[in-house]
């Protein structure tokens, strides 16, 4: 069964530096997603990606915040100047298109920032 | 208002037991309803999309009622394997495809 695949599962880092977090969505998927969870707090929309641009993108994702889609197969999620704040496990999504938009969610990057 | 609501448990019950979950959500626009499950520290999973008209997949069994803006899940003959938390999901509008997620139900199945 296809799926969603994430790299590093897990990513330690210093305030202020910037980290990359990968993803290789489902191949015959359209649309990608970024979502992130702190620990014991629900997930959050980060963003959504369609046709090699952001469809939308939630009040977290500021302009430390970037996405892009390298090649036919990564989507990445840039963090420019990481904060403490920032520490979550965030997660890949995508999904086919058309309704009702089922996301299929990748096993996450556990993103802690000291 | 929460934009989706649901009563964070724990739910605990012995295994074969059947076990509702209930969830609201606020924005009458919403178009598409989920449910995932989530085991610890693990990435939120489809379990179902949930139909106006209900919808069955095996022991599970989710229904919608968009006039009081309600969704639920029912599990029957729970299995130990059914442990985890439980979240309701909604698309807001139909012209978004962001998904917002409730907090969350945990279920324990005891032996």
């Amino acid at each position: 069964e296809p799926e969603v695949t994430q790299t590093p599962s897990h990513q330690v880092t210093q305030m202020g530096q910037e980290v990359i977090l990968r993803c290789v969505p489902i191949s015959n998927h359209l649309y990608f997603y970024w979502y992130r969870q702190i620990l014991g707090q629900k997930v959050e929309f980060l963003v959504s990606f369609y046709n090699n641009e952001i469809s939308e993108k939630s009040e977290i994702f500021d302009d430390q915040f970037s996405v892009e889609r390298p090649d036919g197969s990564n989507f990445t999620l840039k963090i420019r100047s990481t904060k403490l704040e920032d520490s979550a496990m965030y997660f890949c999504a995508s999904s086919e298109g058309g309704d009702p938009y089922e996301q299929y969610f990748g096993p996450g990057t556990r993103l802690t920032v000291t | 208002r929460k934009e989706v609501e649901q009563d964070p448990g724990p739910f605990n019950v012995p295994e074969g037991a059947t076990v509702a979950f209930n969830c609201t959500y606020s924005n009458s626009a919403s178009q598409s309803f989920f449910w995932y499950r989530q085991d610890c520290r693990k990435e939120p999973k489809l379990l179902m999309s949930v139909y106006s008209s209900g919808n069955e997949d095996g022991r599970f069994t989710a229904q919608l009622n968009r006039a009081s803006q309600y969704i639920s899940l029912l599990i029957r003959d729970s299995k130990l394997s059914d442990s985890a938390t439980y979240l309701c999901v909604v698309n807001p509008s139909g012209s978004a495809r962001q998904l917002t997620f409730g907090s969350g139900t945990q279920l324990t199945v005891l032996p």
